[in-house]
């Protein structure tokens, strides 16, 4: 089955610091997704994207957070200065036409910010 | 607001047992009912969805879901529990016709023992 690769698996980073988060989605799907898992909390969704624009975010995709398809392959999620609350498990996700069918989860990136 | 709650936090059964994980939603309309597992180091996987129809859902690895609108129920439920079904099972919901955002709960972790 295809797969969703998330890249890096672990990333430190200092508080303030700038991070970036990789996912290459599954080659000819249209709708991607970024949730993440706070230790011990729900898994929460942030953010979808589709042709190229946000279509739905969540109160937590604030300002300090963005996404882009910069190359038609990768699918990014930027932090622009980390908290310590931003540490967590990311999922990216992508899904082919956007109707209930199934998400397709990448493995997660865990984000621990010092 | 939709929600879903999984009480159960951490199960542990022996292997050939029987399991039945609980999930409870609050959503206001018909809802889109998923579980996902997760095994350590893998993304999050579907095993089951219901939309409409025949309340009693099959799904892979043997597993089955039976939503039961009167209690609010989605439990998941399988017969013969095996070593390889350990790992972190999340039930999640969604609204509508177009998968937009899931609403995840917090997960039950599944122990077995041999």
């Amino acid at each position: 089955e295809p797969e969703v690769t998330q890249t890096p698996s672990h990333q430190v980073t200092q508080m303030g610091q700038e991070v970036i988060l990789r996912c290459v989605p599954i080659s000819n799907h249209l709708y991607f997704y970024w949730y993440r898992q706070i230790l011990g909390q729900k898994v929460e969704f942030l953010v979808s994207f589709y042709n190229n624009e946000i279509s739905e975010k969540s109160e937590i995709f604030d300002d300090q957070f963005s996404v882009e398809r910069p190359d038609g392959s990768n699918f990014t999620l930027k932090i622009r200065s980390t908290k310590l609350e931003d540490s967590a498990m990311y999922f990216c996700a992508s899904n082919p036409t956007g109707t209930n069918e199934k998400l397709f989860f990448g493995s997660g990136t865990q984000l621990s910010v010092l | 607001a939709q929600s879903v709650t999984q009480p159960d936090i951490h199960i542990t059964v022996s292997e050939g047992a029987s399991l039945e994980l609980r999930c409870n939603y609050s959503y206001g309309a018909t809802p889109y009912l998923f579980w996902y597992v997760q095994s350590p180091g893998q993304g999050l996987q579907l095993l089951l969805k219901y939309f409409s129809g025949d309340t009693l859902v099959q799904g892979i690895k043997g597993f089955e879901a039976e939503f039961k609108r009167s209690q609010s129920s989605f439990n998941l439920r399988k017969p013969s529990v095996h070593w390889s079904d350990a790992a972190e099972y999340f039930c999640a919901v969604t609204r509508g016709s177009t998968l937009g955002r899931l609403y995840f709960g917090r997960g039950t972790q599944l122990t077995v023992w041999p």
